[in-house]
């Protein structure tokens, strides 16, 4: 059963907008959340985590929102670039990971 | 050179066939893991260790061994492949600090006929 669930499998956003991918999960012994980011014939990178005890961490041009009551997590890219055109993955920590199936984002120029 | 090398990047085989998929790191990370992605399934884990002498089973380790030779190396192992084994697979590290990221290998992209 998928604990992390990313419902949009895609999107697609102008430069220089602002993106929203969000995921939810359902065990609430999770304790550290994460995204990561990959690009075709790559592994994933890690892009920004947030910790259970936060609501919100920022860095740079990347946001992650947490909602522990609605069990939802967001990450939020503003401004929008066609570098950042890949698929993020979100995931979810209590003793081992638990990743999301993902989502395509499209930065159009 | 990455961090994270695996090798082969890509392999062809038929069932039944025995495949070794080969993980080396060069980041000093004690802990190692085996994650397969398929489409619409996201990435599972197949195996994990923390350490040489730590092997634990992941989500989906039926038809999987794993061998872990040295810190730096993780091994993954299909000992009878069958085609519903067709995946993406990546081995990852993190250390025990900074146990919450993981660094990826570029991934074995594996084709079972």
């Amino acid at each position: 059963d998928q604990q992390v669930k990313q419902n949009s499998p895609s999107l697609s956003v102008q430069e220089g907008r602002i993106s929203i991918l969000n995921c939810d999960y359902t065990n609430s012994m999770f304790d550290y959340f994460l995204w990561y980011k990959k690009y075709p014939a790559e592994g994933p990178t890690f892009l920004i985590s947030i910790s259970s005890i936060k609501d919100k961490n920022e860095d740079g041009r990347f946001t992650v929102f947490l909602n522990k009551s609605a069990k939802h997590l967001s990450l939020h890219i503003v401004p929008s670039q066609p570098g950042d055109s890949a698929v993020y993955f979100c995931a979810a920590f209590h003793d081992q990971f638990y990743f999301g199936t993902g989502t395509s984002l499209t930065v159009i120029p | 050179d990455a961090d994270v090398t695996q090798t082969p990047r890509n392999r062809i085989t038929k069932t039944g066939k025995r495949i070794m998929l080969e993980c080396s790191q060069t980041k000093g990370h004690d802990r190692m893991y085996w994650y397969r992605q398929d489409p619409g399934l996201g990435l599972r884990l197949i195996y994990y260790s923390f350490d040489v002498k730590d092997i634990n089973k992941g989500e989906i380790s039926d038809g999987y061994s794993v061998s872990r030779q040295a810190q730096a190396k993780f091994s993954l192992s299909l000992e009878s492949a069958i085609p519903n084994q067709t995946a993406l697979y990546f081995c990852a590290t993190s250390d025990l600090v900074r146990a919450g990221e993981l660094f990826f290998g570029e991934g074995s992209r594996l084709t079972v006929l």
